[in-house]
């Protein structure tokens, strides 16, 4: 079975401090990966989707940045966090033939 | 462009009565529309989805929702609710086309069950 481990669980930074959010899938080979940001209380925005090692794309400019090093690893990162920065940051997967993503625990994220 | 709309922010329920949650959508054509659940402080769980074929879904938990074509719809219903079933509701659109399968979101129902 496929799991999806995002880490940290939780995170407060200051602002302009860097961050880094990780998500690992195991299970499932060359899977499609995604970064979605989710503000309090709000809907979900897609960040970023990577469909192989060293390729991803942005969708949004949020001042984040986004790698994958690794075919079961995906990254997102900052060097210099912003207040509007805080929400809470979910990984997801999907096969590269479906359209159903499947979705991390996600990572809290407190900038202040 | 694509987009979702789910009307309702709230909705409260007394445990056993029957919930409808509503999704409208706008796309161009034939959409893969997904319900998910969000309980507080986790990740998104997929409840069921729609592709083709019978437009009444099935999903986990007793959860069904019916796709209609001709009122751009998708509409999530339990015939009888338990309290575990407080959580925010999120009807999503993918396009059938689209690079990197996006999902596009609703802002989602908060799903209150009074005892």
């Amino acid at each position: 079975a496929q799991t999806i481990h995002q880490w940290p669980v939780a995170e407060i930074k200051a602002v302009g401090s860097p961050l880094s959010l990780g998500c690992t899938i195991k299970g499932k080979s060359s899977p499609n990966l995604y970064w979605y940001w989710q503000a309090t209380g709000g809907t979900l925005q897609q960040l970023f989707y990577s469909i192989t090692v060293g390729q991803v794309e942005s969708v949004v400019q949020l001042n984040l940045s986004a790698s994958r090093p690794k075919d079961d690893q995906f990254i997102l990162s900052t060097e210099k966090l912003l207040l509007s920065h805080s929400g809470f940051y979910l990984c997801a997967w999907s096969l590269d033939s479906g359209n159903t993503l499947y979705f991390g625990e996600g990572s809290r994220l407190i900038v202040v | 462009a694509q987009s979702v709309t789910q009307p309702d922010a709230r909705v409260t329920v007394s445990e056993g009565a029957s919930l409808q949650l509503r999704c409208k959508y706008s796309y161009s054509a034939t959409p893969y529309l997904f319900w998910y659940v969000q309980y507080p402080r986790q990740g998104l769980q997929l409840l069921l989805k729609y592709y083709s074929g019978d437009p009444v879904v099935q999903g986990v938990n007793s959860f069904e929702a019916e796709f209609s074509k001709s009122n751009s719809s998708f509409h999530l219903q339990k015939a009888s609710v338990h309290w575990s079933d407080s959580a925010v509701y999120f009807c999503a659109l993918s396009s059938t086309n689209s690079a990197g399968n996006k999902l596009t979101f609703g802002i989602g129902t908060r799903v209150l069950v009074r005892p």
